[in-house]
Order: C-alpha cells, then structure tokens, then sequence
C-alpha cells in the first residue's frame, strides 16, 4: 500500500441498502476525512477524525457514520442509503488538525450511484 | 461559515499566462491551499500560503493578502496538460482544538492549442 486507498472504486446501490466505503492509509497520519464531490457543488466535508477514537461531524454529515477504531482505517457507512447519496466520494488524510500546516492527501475516489 | 469564491471556468491559450482568482471571508484563518484536479482523479496539493505575499514553485505561484481575503494561482508557459479543475481550499479554526478544510466549487480550466 502506498499512500492511501479507498474501495469500492465504483459501486451502483439500491435504495434502502447498506454500504460502506473503505479508507486505508499508510503514511501514519493522525486526521482523516471523509468529502462527497457533487458537480456544481464541490468537495464537502462529511465526517473528519483528529486521531484514532474520536471522530467528528463536518458540513453535510447526515446519513452518514463514520469510526476510528485504530490510525490507519475510517470506514464510511450509509445505513439506508437514498438517491441524493449518489455522489464521488473521497477519503483524505494529513498528519495533523493542529495549529500547523495541514496539507491533505486524497485517495482515488468511489464512484457511488444509489437508484 | 465561511464563503469561498472562484470563477467556474476559464479558457487560456498553450503557452500563455492565467490568473485564478479566490476570494473568501472567514474567521480562525489558518492558511489557504491549492489543489489540482483533473477529471476522474483525486485532488493533489499545488501550494500553500498563510502569510502575505507570492510562493512561487517552477510554473506556478500563488500569491495571498489575508487582509483582502484574496489569492490568487498563477500558471505560467502553459501547457495542454494543465487543463484540469484548479481548488482553493481555506484552513481555518472549527473549534474544540480542529481545523478543518473548506474548499471552494472549484475552476475548471481548459487550455487550448
């Protein structure tokens, strides 16, 4: 593994089922984030964790869950996911959320299309 | 909140020079990035600036004026390769001890022959 991978790259879902998107990074970093990109829209913060065991809520995060159970994974869940949940989802990482500089660092992307 | 704006598409010539303007207005400022983004890919980091004044790093450079709540991406010797969506991304404080990113839509840019 090199740097940080998300899976499914691509998935098609019904309505009402339940999914998760995997985010795995490498590089040891303490914060990790989940965004959705809509066209239009941009990227939009979800869910972030500072650190492994806390996790916290970002701009558009309902319908969403996420955890943190150790530094490297933050899987994202949809329980029941709905329509307007199609989206390209990107997990990210930097090394801190503290007062220093914060550069973020992408995985590839899951293309997410809920019918 | 914070409000982030940058025009949604520019076209520029092979070669030529493009500005890429982003304003933003918040609180708890922490420093501006920007990122590149080509279609169907990840966003990768360009630059960064949280004190006043240009960064420059080969063909681009990005200038900041925290008074202003201005920047601005400068793209030299264009090339065709450089059409991609370019994001300004503001860092600023969001309490409890984090600081979070807010991106902007993005500007696509499309560079032609």
């Amino acid at each position: 593994i090199a740097g940080i991978t998300q899976a499914p790259t691509s998935q098609i879902l019904a309505a009402g089922r339940r999914m998760t998107l995997r985010c795995t990074q490498d590089m040891r970093h303490n914060a990790m984030y989940w965004y959705r990109q809509d066209l239009g829209l941009g990227l939009r913060l979800i869910h972030y964790s500072n650190t492994a065991g806390t996790t916290g809520k970002g701009e558009v995060p309902d319908g969403y869950s996420v955890s943190r159970a150790n530094t490297d994974d933050f899987p994202l869940t949809l329980a029941s996911a709905v329509p307007s949940q199609t989206s390209v989802y990107f997990c990210a990482s930097s090394g801190t959320s503290g007062n220093s500089y914060n550069e973020q660092f992408f995985g590839p992307g899951t293309r997410l299309t809920v019918l | 909140g914070q409000n982030i704006d940058q025009p949604t598409e520019m076209t520029a010539t092979e070669g030529a020079i493009v500005q890429i303007n982003c304003t933003y207005q918040t609180s708890g400022f922490n420093g501006l990035f920007w990122y590149q983004q080509h279609a169907g890919e990840a966003p990768t980091f360009l630059s960064y600036n949280v004190l006043d004044g240009l960064e420059e790093k080969g063909r681009f450079s990005s200038f900041l004026s925290r008074s202003k709540g201005y920047s601005y991406l400068l793209l030299k010797e264009l090339q065709m390769k450089d059409s991609a969506s370019y994001l300004c991304a503001v860092d600023a404080y969001s309490g409890a001890g984090s600081y979070q990113l807010t991106f902007g839509k993005g500007t696509k840019l499309s560079v032609i022959p």
